[in-house]
């Protein structure tokens, strides 16, 4: 069974289209992450909640909105797709928000903006 | 602000060698993890390893082991007798906290290591 899982897998989308990622984990975590890697391969936090309440809000435009229905699920919303948004997007949880635990991760969504 | 290098961007090794990877991280912290994840060429990142501050006994588990060594701020990553499926691209990161009891993960940039049959 996928412990954290994101759908799609591949994103081709056109400039200016809004589109969304899921992700779902089934690990009983209370904390879920996006992190974005970019073409060199750089991770870096976006957004994190916790128990559905966000907790960390990194320096990303305002495109990009993250909603959790509920502590096994974070969505990702980009409205208005630039080029610049293409990377890899990952999600991720953790048991809970501590310096101390480990994020497990999903497989990542490729985005391609053209 | 809390810091992690990975200064080999890519190592190419042949199977059956043993390969080291360095991480050397920066933090005000007195009690940190440190962690490192595996991203094979299929794409997904791998959990491998948390160590805290305060233990540097060295960890092995099969062909890895690591090496933490507070007085040189390092956290290296050793496989012995590589093999092609080790090959991946490799990341150190360190917990920092973002508020008062929030933490995210910082990584580092990566190493791209390649095993070669």
């Amino acid at each position: 069974d996928t412990a954290v899982s994101q759908t799609p897998k591949y994103l081709v989308t056109q400039m200016g289209n809004d589109k969304s990622i899921k992700c779902e984990q089934n690990l009983g975590h209370d904390t879920m992450y996006w992190y974005k890697q970019d073409s060199k391969k750089f991770l870096k936090i976006m957004f994190s909640y916790n128990n559905k309440e966000l907790i960390i809000n990194e320096t990303v435009p305002n495109r990009f909105s993250p909603k959790s229905p509920d502590k096994a699920h974070l969505n990702l919303h980009i409205n208005s797709l630039e080029l610049g948004d293409s990377a890899v997007y990952f999600c991720a949880s953790s048991r809970r928000t501590g310096k101390n635990t480990e994020a497990f991760f999903g497989q990542g969504t490729r985005l391609t903006v053209v | 602000a809390q810091k992690v290098t990975q200064a080999q961007t890519e190592i190419s090794v042949v199977e059956k060698e043993d390969v080291t990877l360095d991480c050397v991280y920066e933090t005000r912290d007195t009690t940190y993890y440190l962690f490192w994840y595996k991203q094979p060429p299929s794409g997904e990142l791998v959990f491998l390893i948390r160590r805290n501050s305060f233990d540097e006994q060295n960890e092995i588990s099969g062909r890895y082991s690591w090496n933490f060594q507070k007085s040189t701020s390092s956290f290296n990553f050793t496989i012995t007798a590589s093999q092609v499926v080790d090959s991946a691209v490799y990341f150190c990161a360190l917990s920092e906290a973002y508020t008062s009891g929030t933490y995210k993960y910082i990584f580092g940039t990566g190493t791209r290591l390649k095993v070669l049959a």
